[in-house]
């Protein structure tokens, strides 16, 4: 079983759809960052938490540190979301500046 | 102001050749960090630096792969001898800091390495 798993593998929206994105994990971590890749590689971090919520834009992450779940929510999905979305934990026992990185959501959002 | 930038942007090399893929981070970050992504695979750690040390190397596939940061700033990730197995995109992203706690890391745009 692999550290950071996330769910599902694949989704496919229509655009205006809401949209949810889950990752679990299975040690203790002092933080989750959530990055989005679009076709040609470019990486985004779109949030780094380690406990609660945040927002920007459409764009929505929580966090609950007792059940090691966080969850990535896209309200109004537009096909400029379409891209793969990618959890990372950095652990609390491991040395600080390593993640461990889920395998990514890759979301197709249809007009 | 300005990102961070690694070069090449691409490589192609021929086996058994080493290579280096130089990043460098936004100014002021301390911390470094470099990953490999595989075709049609996920990130992989490979290794870190806050300031010049790297704290933690355990991520580097084998002792063909070195990297080092000097002044702060520029790094450099060297693969020796390259395999073809060693193709993949090279990402370098960088943080204020690397301790506990919500560092946010700023990717540059990878070097693709492709080792014929």
């Amino acid at each position: 079983k692999n550290e950071v798993e996330q769910s599902p593998q694949n989704l496919t929206a229509q655009e205006g759809e809401f949209i949810t994105i889950n990752c679990s994990y299975s040690v203790g971590i002092s933080a989750l960052h959530w990055l989005q890749q679009h076709p040609g590689g470019g990486i985004v971090s779109l949030f780094m938490l380690s406990s609660g919520k945040k927002k920007h834009g459409r764009l929505i992450a929580t966090i609950n540190i007792q059940e090691k779940h966080s969850s990535l929510h896209i309200t109004a999905s537009h096909p400029r979301d379409s891209a793969v979305y990618i959890c990372a934990v950095r652990s609390q026992t491991t040395n600080a500046g390593k993640s461990t990185f889920g395998d990514g959501t890759t979301l197709t959002v249809k007009p | 102001g300005a990102g961070v930038s690694q070069s090449p942007s691409n490589k192609v090399t021929e086996k058994g050749k080493d290579v280096e893929l130089r990043c460098d981070p936004i100014s002021g970050h301390t911390a470094l960090y470099w990953y490999r992504q595989s075709l049609g695979q996920g990130l992989e750690f490979l290794i870190y630096f806050q300031g010049n040390s790297a704290p933690d190397k355990s991520g580097l596939p084998s002792d063909r792969f070195s990297a080092e940061r000097t002044g702060g700033s520029v790094s450099t990730l060297t693969i020796q001898r390259t395999q073809q197995e060693d193709s993949a995109v090279y990402l370098c992203a960088s943080s204020l800091a690397s301790g506990q706690g919500a560092y946010e890391q700023y990717f540059g745009p990878g070097t693709r390495l492709t080792v014929t």
